[in-house]
């Protein structure tokens, strides 16, 4: 079943402006990862954060992990064109076990 | 360094034919996943192996479907006899299970059509 679920479905931005994605679970986790998706590509992970992190950077990339409402937001600063991707949060219950993905947020960045 | 490789990485058959995808992680890594992805129920865990034995088969849908790893470097997919409502992104991920709080490396998937 679907752990994950990312608010919102679809986002359009204008090259430059600032695009934040929103995930929310449902179990205690042991990490919580994001990662992107080109079209027709498999996934690549961007960021991982463990469940006593509060918050990372990574470049443009800034998450934020909030385990008391069990929510997760990833902040991409100064889009650009190439950023344009679907881009999922997936979580891991235990070490080393598979991840529940949630079904993503496609993101259209405009030039 | 060589990523996860899937093969083909598309397939048309028709239904009630066998349907075989293969994978081959990347080397090192002990732990490996088999994922589909649709667009009603977005990506799902099929199966998962740990130093070559299957540890979570919960995701495989029915007896159609089987999962082999006889080695670390290969693992295989089978469908038989495949339906239309298999046709989907079928992916397979690797990781390194020693070490947590490790990613995992996806392949670019196989997509599978059947008529």
């Amino acid at each position: 079943s679907q752990q994950g679920e990312e608010d919102p479905q679809a986002l359009s931005i204008q090259e430059g402006e600032n695009a934040t994605m929103n995930c929310s679970y449902k179990t205690s986790i042991n990490n919580l990862q994001w990662y992107r998706q080109n079209s027709g590509r498999g996934l690549v992970h961007l960021i991982l954060i463990r469940s006593n992190e509060r918050e990372k950077h990574s470049g443009r990339l800034r998450v934020t992990l909030d385990t008391s409402k069990k929510s997760s937001s990833l902040l991409i600063t100064a889009s650009r064109a190439a950023d344009t991707a679907s881009y999922f949060c997936a979580t891991e219950r235990q070490a080393g076990t598979a991840l529940i993905f949630g079904k993503g947020t496609t993101l259209s960045v405009s030039s | 360094d060589a990523g996860v490789i899937q093969s083909p990485r598309h397939e048309v058959t028709e239904m009630g034919q066998e349907v075989t995808l293969r994978c081959k992680p990347i080397s090192g890594h002990n732990s490996l996943f088999w994922y589909r992805q649709t667009m009603m129920r977005g990506l799902e865990l099929l199966i998962y192996f740990n130093n070559n034995v299957p540890i979570d088969d919960s995701g495989m849908p029915e007896d159609r479907f089987s999962a082999k790893m006889p080695n670390a470097s290969f693992s295989t997919l089978k469908i038989q006899p495949s339906e239309p409502r298999d046709s989907a992104v079928y992916f397979c991920a690797s990781s390194p299970k020693d070490r947590e709080d490790q990613p995992q490396h996806f392949g670019d998937g196989t997509r599978l059509s059947i008529l």
